[in-house]
């Protein structure tokens, strides 16, 4: 069984730092891994979604890796702004009965302090 | 576009009433799923859809059912509202069943059973 786990569960950081949060899962048989973005009261945005074949994806500030030999990922945000405080949610996609499943870590509370 | 869609934004139950969560997305896609999240559990998936007339069970489907006649909509029904079902749920669709698309989520609906 997939589980997906997210470290730190919070984090607080000053403005203009650059930072890492981290996601890890069990089985590396996987079809690919997003990266979300959910603020309070919000649904989910994606932001970064690295097929298995990838070993990176990039966006803006933002910079997602994957390394499914060791079940990692990790999330970096450059030279942060308090616009980028929000939950981030780490989800694996895999097999399971001929189908495909997503599944969720529960997230790391980022807060970006002015 | 307006992209995905739910109604009501929140609503309140009492135990063994019955509701209908709607969704609906103008993206044309054949994947549609629900979720629910809850505090310290992420999201699980309650049921999904590969397309108009097919429906399939996810995680935590007990409680609720769906049904998609229309590749527009995917509603969620709660035949009897229990207290455990208190929660944040999300619809959320992508082009189609391929794992390499992005999920695109709605905003949420908040309920809570008395």
């Amino acid at each position: 069984k997939q589980e997906v786990t997210q470290i730190p569960a919070a984090l607080s950081v000053p403005e203009g730092e650059n930072l890492v949060l981290n996601c890890s899962f069990t089985d590396s048989a996987i079809y690919n891994l997003q990266w979300f973005r959910q603020d309070p009261g919000k649904g989910l945005t994606s932001l970064l979604l690295i097929q298995s074949s990838q070993r990176e994806q990039t966006s803006g500030r933002l910079n997602a890796s994957l390394d499914k030999s060791s079940g990692r990922s990790t999330l970096y945000i450059a030279a942060s702004q308090p616009g980028d405080s929000a939950t981030y949610l780490c989800a694996v996609s895999s097999p399971q009965g001929g189908s495909e499943k997503l599944v969720f870590g529960k997230g790391t509370k980022l807060t970006v302090n002015p | 576009n307006a992209g995905v869609t739910q109604t009501p934004k929140f609503q309140v139950l009492k135990t063994g009433q019955s509701m209908t969560l709607q969704c609906a997305q103008d993206m044309n896609h054949e994947y549609m799923s629900w979720y629910r999240q809850d505090p310290g559990m992420g999201l699980r998936l309650i049921h999904y859809s590969v397309g108009a007339g097919i429906t399939d069970q996810g995680e935590v489907p007990n409680g609720y059912n769906v049904s998609r006649s229309t590749t527009e909509d995917f509603p969620l029904r709660l035949l009897s509202a229990a207290p455990s079902q208190t929660s944040v749920y999300f619809c959320a669709s992508r082009r189609d069943r391929r794992s390499t698309d992005t999920q695109y989520f709605g905003p949420g609906t908040r309920l809570t059973v008395l």
